[in-house]
């Protein structure tokens, strides 16, 4: 069946560094991914997401690269802040599908 | 503002009882979801609705329904509560299938 797998499950970097999050999904119809974050006792939000259409996606400090071939998608965030510790979530989903979360990766960002 | 919302955020009940944990939209969205949440399985779909009197299992459906009877509702009802449900339980929704979803506040649900 349909599956996202998400790597690292925690990621811890200084302040000011880059932090990157993979994943991979194994239905090649999926075309939708999206990227939500989840701060502790709160719930997941939409952060970026990407189409199949495109490459690459940025919105300020965060960007999102797909590689459709491989099968794998990422999201980069520069110039890591404490307010970004969090768990992020990926996802794909297919045209008129349901979305298929990653296990998450809990970013912690130390000051 | 439009918005999703869920009831109750906490709840405690005992293994053997029936629990209905209820959500709302005012977005008008036609795509409900019901979620789990548990460390180390991320977010798993329960139940999910394309639209009124339209309701499908998800991948963890086992001891739980829905029911939509209307755009702005889908309720989720454990119909024997077991500790093994014992999570956090997430509702979304979403304009068209294949995209976006809105997340609810979530509701704490502890089987004793």
């Amino acid at each position: 069946g349909e599956n996202v797998e998400q790597h690292p499950s925690t990621l811890s970097v200084q302040e000011g560094d880059s932090a990157v999050i993979k994943c991979t999904y194994s239905d090649s119809a999926s075309n939708y991914f999206p990227w939500y974050k989840q701060e502790l006792g709160k719930r997941p939000q939409l952060i970026i997401d990407i189409r199949s259409n495109v490459g690459e996606k940025k919105d300020q400090r965060i960007a999102v690269t797909l590689n459709k071939t491989a099968k794998h998608f990422s999201l980069h965030i520069t110039e890591t802040q404490p307010e970004d510790s969090a768990v992020y979530f990926c996802a794909a989903s297919k045209v008129r599908g349901k979305l298929i979360f990653g296990t998450g990766t809990r970013l912690q960002v130390f000051p | 503002d439009a918005e999703i919302t869920q009831s109750p955020r906490h709840k405690i009940t005992e293994t053997g009882r029936q629990v209905t944990l209820a959500c709302h939209q005012t977005w008008n969205h036609n795509n409900m979801f019901w979620y789990r949440q548990d460390l180390g399985h991320g977010l798993r779909l329960i139940h999910y609705s394309y639209g009124v009197q339209d309701t499908n299992k998800g991948e963890v459906s086992d001891g739980y329904s829905v029911s939509r009877s209307n755009t702005e509702d889908l309720p989720l009802t454990l119909e024997s509560a077991a500790s093994s449900q014992t999570s956090v339980y997430f509702c979304a929704s979403s304009a068209r299938q294949g995209y976006e979803q809105y997340f609810g506040p979530g509701t704490r649900l502890t089987v004793t």
